[in-house]
């Protein structure tokens, strides 16, 4: 059964910081690994989808990888802003369009 | 092209009620998937329709049932409603299978059991 974990569970910034949030998962044979972001109350907005055979992408300020063979992905966050304060969750699919979902990071941006 | 939207987005019951809940996908997306969120187990996969078959399935009990019509809408239904299924309830659409592509998901139903 796939299992995956986010540390940390919370974190506060001051504004312009460049963070790293962490998800690994035990089962590596994954079709894909997607980061959302959720604020609060609200619904899961898509920020990045890395396939089985890419090692990372971009978006903006935004860049995700990807090593499938240590069950590890990184989203990392550039020159962070009060805006980027939401939850932010990784999930992987193993098999069909099935999303394992991590517990999440909670991020806060000071300005 | 429109987002997805879940209907209504608030319901409150009372337990032993039962409450259907309404997904629109997508257009031109032929899958959706039910999810429910609550801060003690987090996000958990409910079921997945296809082409207006169910295609997986997660570790519900058998009160929460799902289908799909042929517009691809989906609905969820879940029957003599207990404390703990007050949750968020999300939908997700995406075009095709085999996990490859994005999914996107609507804003949710909050669903209260009183």
């Amino acid at each position: 059964k796939q299992e995956v974990t986010q540390i940390p569970a919370a974190l506060s910034v001051p504004e312009g910081e460049n963070l790293v949030l962490n998800c690994s998962f035990t089962d590596s044979a994954i079709y894909n690994l997607q980061w959302f972001r959720q604020d609060p109350g609200k619904g899961l907005t898509s920020l990045l989808l890395i396939q089985s055979s890419q090692r990372e992408q971009t978006s903006g300020r935004l860049n995700a990888s990807l090593d499938k063979s240590s069950g590890r992905s990184t989203l990392y966050i550039a020159a962070s802003q009060p805006g980027d304060s939401a939850t932010y969750l990784c999930a992987v699919i193993n098999a069909g369009n099935m999303l394992t979902f991590g517990g999440g990071t909670r991020l806060m941006v000071k300005p | 092209k429109a987002g997805v939207t879940q209907t209504p987005r608030y319901l409150i019951k009372t337990r032993g009620q039962q409450v259907t809940l309404s997904c629109s996908p997508i257009s031109g997306h032929r899958s959706v998937s039910w999810y429910q969120q609550t801060p003690g187990q987090g996000l958990q996969f409910l079921f997945e329709y296809f082409s207006e078959t169910q295609r997986n399935k997660g570790n519900f009990p058998g009160r929460f049932s799902g289908r799909q019509f042929s517009n691809s809408r989906s609905e969820m239904n879940v029957s003599t409603l207990e404390l703990g299924d007050s949750a968020l309830y999300l939908c997700a659409s995406l075009y095709g299978t085999g996990g490859g592509d994005t999914q996107y998901f609507g804003p949710g139903t909050r669903l209260t059991v009183l």
